[in-house]
């Protein structure tokens, strides 16, 4: 059964920076590219970045470029997001999702909730 | 304002069947086959229900089928039942930086 835990989040100040992780289970990780899709409260879903199976070849979204970094530890099986210079607007929950094919998600995490705040 | 432009809300009786439309232009949904379409219930994560316009995944019941024409892609759901209530989101490849785009999802309420 595909599993996907993600963890880290939490409450942090504007400016701040915030890493938050999504173990994988159930699959050959390295098979798959993964992604990050994040939903703001009462709000839709945002896709946030996306990194190939290898982790060599990496995608954002023009509201994070420059401030995250997605990275992948295929000996962990582990996808991680690092996000600095946080603003108001990135909080929101941030699921991890698996991707068969770059563009669409067959797999979800529970998500976790990251919230930026004085 | 979100990438692509769905209705805010749809509803429909049980039994019946419904549409949710998903617009968008010749750089995502007009120009790839690669719409898909997810359910969200209340607090839960998303689903996928419909990859690459018109695929099911394995599980998905028949009810649910996804269509497009042009730069509006469709999704179906028949002989509504009381689970169906959720939140629909469509999603595209789009060929730019950003790389995937989703709509700003529609809430299905069964009467």
């Amino acid at each position: 059964e595909v599993q996907l835990l993600e963890s880290g989040g939490g409450l942090v100040q504007p400016g701040g920076s915030l890493r938050i992780s999504c173990a994988a289970s159930g699959f050959t990780f390295s098979n798959f590219a993964m992604n990050w899709v994040r939903q703001a409260p009462g709000k839709g879903l945002e896709w946030v970045s996306a990194i190939s199976g290898s982790g060599i070849s990496t995608y954002y979204a023009d509201s994070v470029k420059g401030r995250f970094t997605i990275s992948r530890d295929l000996s962990r099986n582990t996808l991680y997001l690092q996000m600095n210079s946080l603003k108001a607007e990135d909080t929101a929950v941030y699921y991890c999702a698996r991707a068969p094919i770059l563009y669409y998600f067959d797999s979800w995490g529970q998500g976790t909730l990251v919230a930026v705040s004085p | 304002q979100s990438a692509l432009t769905q209705p805010a809300s749809v509803s429909g009786s049980p039994g019946q069947s419904i549409t949710i439309s998903c617009t968008g232009t010749s750089s995502d949904v007009g120009g790839y086959k690669y719409v898909s379409w997810y359910q969200q219930h209340p607090g839960k994560a998303p689903k996928l229900l419909i990859y690459d316009v018109t695929n099911r995944p394995s599980g998905i019941s028949n009810r649910f089928s996804g269509s497009k024409s042009g730069n509006t892609a469709s999704l179906t759901i028949s002989g509504l039942q009381a689970e169906d209530e959720a939140d629909y989101y469509c999603s595209s490849y789009r060929s730019s930086s950003t790389h995937v785009v989703f709509g700003g999802g529609t809430k299905l309420t069964v009467l």
